[in-house]
């Protein structure tokens, strides 16, 4: 079965430009999260849909970031204007039930972000 | 608030040798979950363990066990006869609270296994 499948694995921008992260999570599962992974704040969770509703995105830094998730299938995660602030590695990931303390994730391989 | 310290930021070790990475959590809730996360350097994170606060059995998989210390808050991790296929960053992690989504992950472990 495949996992949890997110595009581009690398993208380069200019600051100013707007991106664009891409998620597939695994058929079936209920939760989806979006992660970013620095060397400074490590992994910190960015918003959680379940269901295909967002239900907590209080760890969004700013409005220039935005994530939708239009069916059970696919998600992204925006993000206008980008900043050199924003290089990072971004994790989609997924869960099979509702996201509760017991559920163990799995990853996608991430998107390297780099914004010069 | 919960919190989850890896005290050990880089680990080097020569093939065979046995190595233990060290987890050590804050939370005030009793019930709650630690996880063992893989992420090798193809970058994704892989899950390796789960145990609940009410288990402190310890666990032996293959090569790999855990040591879950609720008196000392700990939740090591010992890779035994370590292979250079062990070399990966690895991550202690902690949910707590019944309905709660939020993994609070420590800031890793880099283990280099050198043959």
């Amino acid at each position: 079965d495949a996992g949890v499948i997110q595009s581009p694995r690398h993208e380069v921008t200019e600051m100013g430009q707007e991106v664009t992260l891409r998620c597939k999570p695994i058929s079936g599962h209920n939760s989806l999260f979006w992660y970013r992974q620095t060397m400074m704040r490590g992994l910190e969770l960015l918003i959680y849909f379940n269901n295909n509703v967002p239900i907590d995105d209080s760890g969004m830094p700013e409005d220039r970031f935005s994530a939708k998730m239009p069916n059970a299938s696919f998600s992204t995660l925006k993000i206008q204007p980008s900043e050199p602030r924003d290089s990072a590695v971004y994790f989609c990931a997924s869960s099979p039930g509702q996201g509760t303390a017991n559920e163990k994730l799995f990853f996608g391989s991430g998107t390297q972000l780099s914004v010069l | 608030a919960q919190k989850v310290t890896q005290a050990q930021t880089e680990i080097s070790v020569v093939e065979k040798e046995d190595v233990t990475l060290d987890c050590v959590y804050e939370t005030r809730d009793t019930t709650y979950y630690l996880f063992w996360y893989k992420q090798p350097p193809s970058g994704e994170l892989v899950f390796l363990i789960r145990r609940n606060s009410f288990d402190e059995q310890n666990e032996i998989s293959g090569r790999y066990s855990w040591n879950f210390q609720k008196s000392t808050s700990s939740f090591n991790f010992t890779i035994t006869a370590s292979q250079v296929v062990d070399s990966a960053v690895y991550f202690c992690a902690l949910n707590s609270g019944g309905s709660n989504y939020k993994l609070t992950f420590g800031k890793g472990t880099l283990l280099t296994v050198n043959p």
